[in-house]
């Protein structure tokens, strides 16, 4: 019953790194999503896709880059690590595209030094 | 420009008593809303929603109420226990033929803390 599984759990980066988030799950959803989470700002939306093959930016895409070739798998990839991007990063999914519940993953720590 | 917002960062209660979370929209095209708790260290977890047809949705000690003329939902806690304190997110969507269209737009959150 693993839902949605994000790895690495917490990650230091040096500035201008490069580095993957990776997200699988296992619900056979068409949307997954990405959010970051920051102090006052909620959660905003990074890049979501519809299906396999299908990507769109969301509030907050500069990067960051994603790609969907299956239905299961969502990475997450950080071009050259900024500390800006010192955040708690999301990733979820969900049957349909609107009007219905989404489902999130524990967390992905990251910090930008 | 911030579509949905909590304008209460915090929010604490007794145990036992009614809890009543805010949450205030600008955009006419949302059609469904959501209510997420989120405990530190976790990700955030459904807790209730309501669509734009209804006015009220209930499940257990929460309820969710929704003002669509005022652009205003507020999530209800009846009687709010110590475990309920978390940090509550309100988030909205929009149906097809939007610019928010498959997008998920959350508040800031508002945390809340229920006194033993």
């Amino acid at each position: 019953n693993a839902g949605v599984t994000q790895t690495p759990k917490f990650q230091v980066l040096k500035t201008g790194q490069s580095m993957t988030l990776q997200c699988a799950q296992d619900m056979n959803h068409e949307y997954m999503s990405w959010y970051r989470q920051d102090p006052g700002m909620g959660l905003r939306l990074i890049h979501y896709s519809v299906g396999a093959g299908i990507t769109d930016q969301g509030e907050v895409p500069n990067g960051y880059n994603v790609s969907r070739s299956t239905t299961e798998d969502f990475p997450l990839r950080l071009l050259s690590a900024a500390p800006s991007q010192t955040s708690v990063y999301f990733c979820a999914s969900s049957r349909q595209l609107s009007g219905n519940t989404i489902y999130f993953g524990e967390g992905s720590w990251l910090t930008v030094v | 420009d911030q579509q949905v917002k909590q304008n209460s960062p915090s929010l604490s209660v007794q145990e036992g008593r009614i809890s009543i979370l805010n949450c205030d929209y600008t955009n006419s095209m949302f059609d469904y809303f959501l209510w997420y708790k989120k405990y530190p260290a976790e990700g955030p977890t459904f807790l209730i929603s309501i669509s734009s047809i209804k006015d009220k949705n209930e499940d257990g000690r929460f309820t969710v109420f929704l003002n669509k003329s005022a652009k205003h939902l507020s999530l209800h806690i009846v009687p709010s226990q110590p475990g309920d304190s978390a940090v509550y997110f309100c988030a909205a969507s929009a149906g097809y033929g939007s610019s928010n269209t498959g997008k998920l737009i959350f508040g800031q959150g508002t945390t809340l803390q229920v006194k033993p």
